[in-house]
């Protein structure tokens, strides 16, 4: 089965900071989705791309697709201590019914 | 906002015991998801559920488990001989539409289940 796996596993960066993960996939997809999780909490959506797409913002965060390398960075500006959580990346394989494969995350912490 | 709500939100049960449990998706979503996430481990897609059946399962989604739309708002997950290592927050989610329009999951906050 298609996984996301993320990379690195932890960040820990200054406030103020820029944060990027990456994530890689191994299979053609129908788009890419990025969610943060606090701990023990649910999941929280920030971003879908589609796999026609190559960048999107939202805010502070920035997400790039790149399906020849079939990777996607989320790069997180002006980081504050409130973004310290885990982040994951999650795919939805063509044709498939919109079911999500989660990578492992990205643990960041961010300092103050 | 309209948000995805779960029921329990802590779930302890003993082996072999048959558990249910709960998720009210938002209102005008069609399609339905259950995810699980062990303890420091991944998330993990379970099953997806549309027009009254599953769209599609993973391997882990056995005999042991089933889902059902019993009216118009709950979404249940039932797993019926708990094992000790269905001990994980699981996750419930929906969506407005699926397939190539690619529309986001809005997911609960989760149930965590700890069988002993």
């Amino acid at each position: 089965s298609q996984q996301g796996e993320e990379d690195p596993q932890a960040l820990s960066i200054q406030e103020g900071e820029n944060a990027t993960m990456n994530c890689s996939y191994k299979t053609s997809i129908n788009n890419l989705q990025w969610y943060r999780q606090n701990s023990g909490r649910g999941l929280v959506h920030l971003i879908l791309i589609r796999s026609n797409e190559r960048e999107k913002h939202s805010g502070r965060l920035r997400v790039t697709l790149d399906t020849s390398k079939k990777s996607s960075s989320l790069l997180i500006t002006a980081s504050r201590a409130a973004d310290t959580a885990s982040y994951f990346c999650a795919t939805v394989r063509f044709g498939d019914n919109n079911d999500m494969r989660f990578g492992a995350g990205t643990r960041l912490t961010v300092k103050p | 906002e309209p948000e995805v709500t779960q029921t329990p939100s802590h779930q302890v049960t003993q082996m072999g015991q048959e558990v249910i449990l709960r998720c009210v998706p938002i209102s005008n979503h069609l399609y339905f998801y259950w995810y699980r996430q062990i303890l420091g481990q991944k998330v993990e897609f379970l099953v997806s559920f549309y027009n009254n059946e599953i769209s599609e399962k993973s391997e882990i989604f056995d005999d042991q488990f089933s889902v059902e739309r019993p009216d118009g708002s709950n979404f249940t997950l039932k797993i019926r001989s708990t094992k000790l290592e269905d001990s994980a927050m699981y996750f419930c989610a929906s969506s407005a539409h699926s397939g190539i329009s690619s529309y986001e999951q809005y997911f609960g906050p989760g149930t965590r289940l700890t069988v002993t």
